[in-house]
């Protein structure tokens, strides 16, 4: 079973520009979860979807924004990118087996914004 | 989600056990103890998780205290590629694909060093 891909995997931007990011989760996954991790604040949560709803979001501001299409696979957009938005960007997808969930995750994009 | 407290840096030589702790006092009685690892740069790989009763998978083994307070991962024999930083989450269990809360709030781990 192919695991959680995620595309690009590095991305060059400057300031003021905006990236889209995309996420195919495992197959039969319903729910993506989108995370930053950076040097300084770590692993941090930026929103979960399911079923083409958004469901959980994390302290992020309104720059931060996905959205998950039919099939399951996901996209989280940054507009007007600031030099702090470089991070590693990592998408994950849940399932639930004998009611207890696990989420597997993607390799990362790399975001370097100059 | 109940806060975990685990040491900084741990060290291991290749081929003994390696032993990894993770305190939870605060964890509540539906809190899941779920275990992660990140190798550099790379994606956080899930390596197991357990409610009360210990676990075991073919990669490692959760050992949880019967209060439920404290938890111990351990990698059997640990290898050169272990090396990495070991990540101890609690949170709910989700359960059906209709439920809750898919959010981990991960800490700053562990960072488990395997020497030759």
């Amino acid at each position: 079973k192919a695991g959680v891909t995620q595309t690009p995997r590095y991305l060059i931007k400057t300031r003021g520009q905006q990236v889209t990011l995309s996420c195919s989760p495992i197959s039969g996954h319903r729910s993506v979860s989108w995370y930053q991790q950076t040097p300084g604040q770590g692993l941090q949560f930026l929103f979960e979807y399911f079923s083409e709803t958004q469901r959980n979001k994390g302290n992020f501001p309104g720059r931060f924004s996905g959205r998950q299409f039919s099939n399951s696979r996901s996209e989280m957009n940054v507009s007007t990118l600031e030099l702090g938005d470089s991070a590693l960007y990592l998408c994950a997808s849940t399932t639930s087996r004998e009611g207890r969930d696990t989420q597997y995750f993607g390799p990362g994009t790399r975001l370097t914004v100059l | 989600d109940a806060k975990t407290t685990q040491p900084p840096s741990m060290d291991c030589a290749e081929g003994r056990a390696a032993n990894l702790p993770c305190n939870h006092s605060t964890i509540s009685g539906n809190e899941y103890v779920y275990w992660y690892r990140q190798i550099h740069s790379q994606g956080p790989q899930y390596i197991i998780h357990g409610l009360k009763n210990n676990e075991t998978n073919e990669m490692a083994s959760l050992i949880i205290t019967e209060d439920r307070k404290s938890s111990t991962l351990i990698l059997p024999h640990a290898t050169l590629r272990d090396t990495a930083v070991y990540y101890c989450i609690v949170r709910v269990g989700g359960g059906n694909s209709g439920g809750s809360n898919y959010k981990l709030t991960f800490g700053k781990g562990t960072l488990l060093t395997v020497n030759p």
